[in-house]
């Protein structure tokens, strides 16, 4: 059973360094195909593809936001990670990690997602 | 970067309706397209993928057709379950998401 789960600090102040940690059970990120991606949501808007690592370690980001973005793995290959660097108002939302499968590590479509971790930014 | 514009952006529709969601591309994506469902609260759901691939689980009630820029979400017969927004993604270059369409009962 494949399951994900994020964690975030809740609430921080602008221009500080969001961290976000998903932690997933039922595959391995080591096992070919294996991509995990890291979407958000404004609360009543749509849904924004921030970042994403595959099984080779590879990592792919939203150009836009690419400057202020870092994506990383644990060794033991059950976590992602993601640092969101200068935090502004609008990085308010929901953020979900969601796992695909590919094989040439590019994200495609999202089978499988985490609950989803509710970050603010006010002062 | 590739744009998805969905319409209607809310439809309203009585239970046993056949509901049609629509989903535009900026460019050719092919067959490049997936569909989810997302209730309030919840994280979204994976529907449609490849633009016509049911996915394992998914009510056969569900069906997605087109290619190149025009894609469509059909439900053959609402149910009250149903009720939810919708959105669209391609992952032909990069990955985008549709503003998505909020379905209600009427």
């Amino acid at each position: 059973q494949v399951t994900l789960k994020e964690s975030g600090p809740g609430m921080l102040q602008p221009s500080k360094t969001l961290s976000l940690t998903c932690s997933f059970s039922g595959f391995s990120l080591s096992t070919s195909g294996m991509v995990v991606s890291w979407i958000r949501q404004p609360s009543g808007k749509s849904l924004e593809w921030l970042a994403a690592i595959d099984w080779d370690g590879d990592k792919y980001y939203n150009p836009s936001l690419k400057s202020r973005l870092t994506v990383s793995k644990n060794t033991s290959n059950t976590q992602v990670f993601l640092k969101i660097t200068s935090v502004d108002i609008a990085d308010t939302a929901t953020y979900y990690c969601a796992r695909s499968e590919a094989t040439v590590g590019v994200p495609n479509w999202f089978a499988y997602w985490g609950q989803g971790t509710l970050v603010t930014v006010s002062s | 970067d590739i744009q998805m514009t969905q319409s209607p952006s809310l439809l309203s529709a009585s239970v046993g309706d056949r509901v049609t969601l629509n989903c535009k591309a900026s460019q050719n994506i092919y067959k490049n397209l997936a569909w989810y469902q997302q209730k309030l609260g919840e994280a979204p759901k994976l529907l449609i993928y490849n633009a016509n691939s049911l996915q394992t689980g998914i009510p056969s009630r569900f069906s997605g057709s087109g290619s190149g820029t025009d894609f469509t979400l059909t439900i053959s017969s609402l149910q009250p379950e149903d009720v939810a927004t919708y959105f669209c993604q391609q992952y032909y270059s990069g990955l985008t998401f549709g503003s998505g369409t909020k379905l209600e009962i009427k």
